[in-house]
């Protein structure tokens, strides 16, 4: 079955540093969608990427869909303590924009001040 | 919009008893997703409805976990007899559209 591989699972930063996480499918995925859950919170969407090779930012953070829409990135510069959480990477079935979603496991994302 | 509603937003219980978790996902929304989530095994799908419809419960761990979704505008998820290995925070989610709008969760505790 299609599986989502996430890595790294752990991340600690110094506030001010660069942090990416980086998600990888084993089959080709219709869309790839970023989630962010705060600790004792609940995952809140961030983007959705869809086509080849496509790149969005939201401030600091850049999003990235491979070419053969098998692997994204989520790259954060600059780290600030708000970033604390985990992030979490999801594919759509190919063929189909809607429907379930395969999560990765996460990527927790510790920032020292 | 309210967003997704869950309840409760905590339950202890004792083991074998029989949990209800509820949800209300958003209105117009035609996807609805029951995840659990742990430390060990992280975010998984348990079972998810299209149109009221399960389409997909091979996430369901055994046949302790059963779904329902009389209508569009709610849905349970009920663990008979419940076991400490069930511990864990349970989310609702509902979608239109492909974008997953989650619930607070239902933090169980089976003692």
């Amino acid at each position: 079955g299609q599986q989502v591989m996430q890595i790294p699972q752990y991340q600690h930063v110094q506030e001010g540093e660069d942090f990416t996480t980086y998600c990888n499918s084993s089959t080709t995925l219709s869309n790839i969608q970023w989630y962010k859950q705060r600790p004792g919170g609940h995952p809140v969407f961030l983007i959705q990427l869809v086509k080849s090779g496509e790149v969005k930012k939201q401030k600091r953070l850049t999003f990235q869909f491979g070419e053969a829409k098998k692997n994204s990135s989520l790259h954060i510069t600059a780290t600030q303590t708000t970033d604390v959480g985990t992030y979490f990477c999801a594919g759509g079935e190919r063929g189909s924009t809607l429907g379930r979603l395969y999560f990765g496991r996460g990527t927790q994302l510790t920032v020292w001040p | 919009d309210a967003g997704v509603i869950q309840s409760p937003r905590h339950e202890v219980t004792e083991m074998g008893q029989e949990v209800t978790l509820r949800c209300k996902p958003i209105s117009g929304h035609d996807y609805l997703f029951w995840y659990r989530q742990t430390m060990m095994r992280g975010l998984e799908l348990l079972i998810y409805f299209n149109n009221n419809v399960p389409i997909d419960d091979s996430g369901m761990p055994e046949d302790r976990f059963s779904a329902k979704m009389p209508n569009a505008s709610f849905s349970t998820l009920k663990i008979q007899p419940s076991e400490p290995r069930d511990s864990a925070v349970y989310f609702c989610a509902s979608s239109f559209g492909g974008r997953a709008f989650f619930g607070q969760g239902t933090r169980l505790t089976v003692v």
